[in-house]
């Protein structure tokens, strides 16, 4: 079975630019995640789909940052204008049916911003 | 507030000896606790989930305990090896519609 691919796996851009991230859950994964996961620290939840509807972007900014999942299956990630402070791993996650509560992870997008 | 803790110090350790990793938390009503291990440049990969009926979980070399009361999960690795060495995360399964929150994870060095 492939894994959760992610595109691209390194991206490097100045502030004030737009940049997009591109996800391939699992094939048959419902559940789809995008996390931030800055240096040092641990996967913070930006928003999560069940299919292709919203469960909780309680933490995206959306001020600035963009997501969907318009067909139930892969998912984009933008983020419009990039700040310093966005510089991080992005990470997808996917998983499967109701009761294995375990996540597949993707490689990430590493994000410089300038 | 809700905090998950674990060690931000990274642990050393001697080959074949037992690592033991802690994560705590505050104000949260887990139904289960997740531990991933992630390595260098890579997502964090699933080792093992425990529920909060259940005290303790084992898999080969790993062994995960759970105490709803002290709000602690101890993750074990015994007879360690070189290729342990990674950060260790937890992950708390916070509630309906298979949501987690992941603490800040723990760096593991296995010395030979």
């Amino acid at each position: 079975e492939a894994g959760v691919a992610q595109s691209p796996r390194y991206k490097i851009i100045e502030k004030r630019q737009s940049v997009a991230f591109w996800c391939n859950p699992i094939s048959g994964h419902a559940t789809l995640y995008w996390y931030q996961q800055i240096l040092g620290q641990g996967p913070k939840l930006l928003i999560q789909f069940q299919n292709n509807g919203v469960v909780d972007d309680s933490q995206l900014p959306k001020d600035r940052f963009s997501a969907e999942r318009l067909k139930g299956v892969d998912s984009t990630l933008k983020i419009q204008p990039a700040k310093l402070e966005d510089s991080a791993v992005y990470l997808c996650a996917s998983m499967g049916t109701s009761g294995s509560d375990t996540q597949y992870f993707g490689p990430g997008t590493r994000l410089t911003v300038l | 507030s809700q905090k998950i803790e674990q060690n931000s110090e990274a642990l050393n350790i001697q080959e074949g000896k037992t690592a033991t990793l802690t994560c705590n938390y505050t104000n949260y009503s887990p139904a289960y606790l997740q531990w991933y291990r992630q390595d260098p440049g890579r997502g964090p990969v699933f080792l093992l989930l425990i529920r909060e009926n259940e005290k303790e979980k084992r898999k080969e070399r790993l062994k995960v305990t759970f105490d709803t009361t002290l709000k602690q999960s101890l993750f074990h690795i015994t007879a360690s090896q070189p290729a342990d060495s990674a950060t260790y995360l937890c992950a708390l399964g916070t509630g309906g519609y298979q949501k987690v929150t992941f603490g800040t994870g723990t760096k593991l060095q296995v010395i030979p």
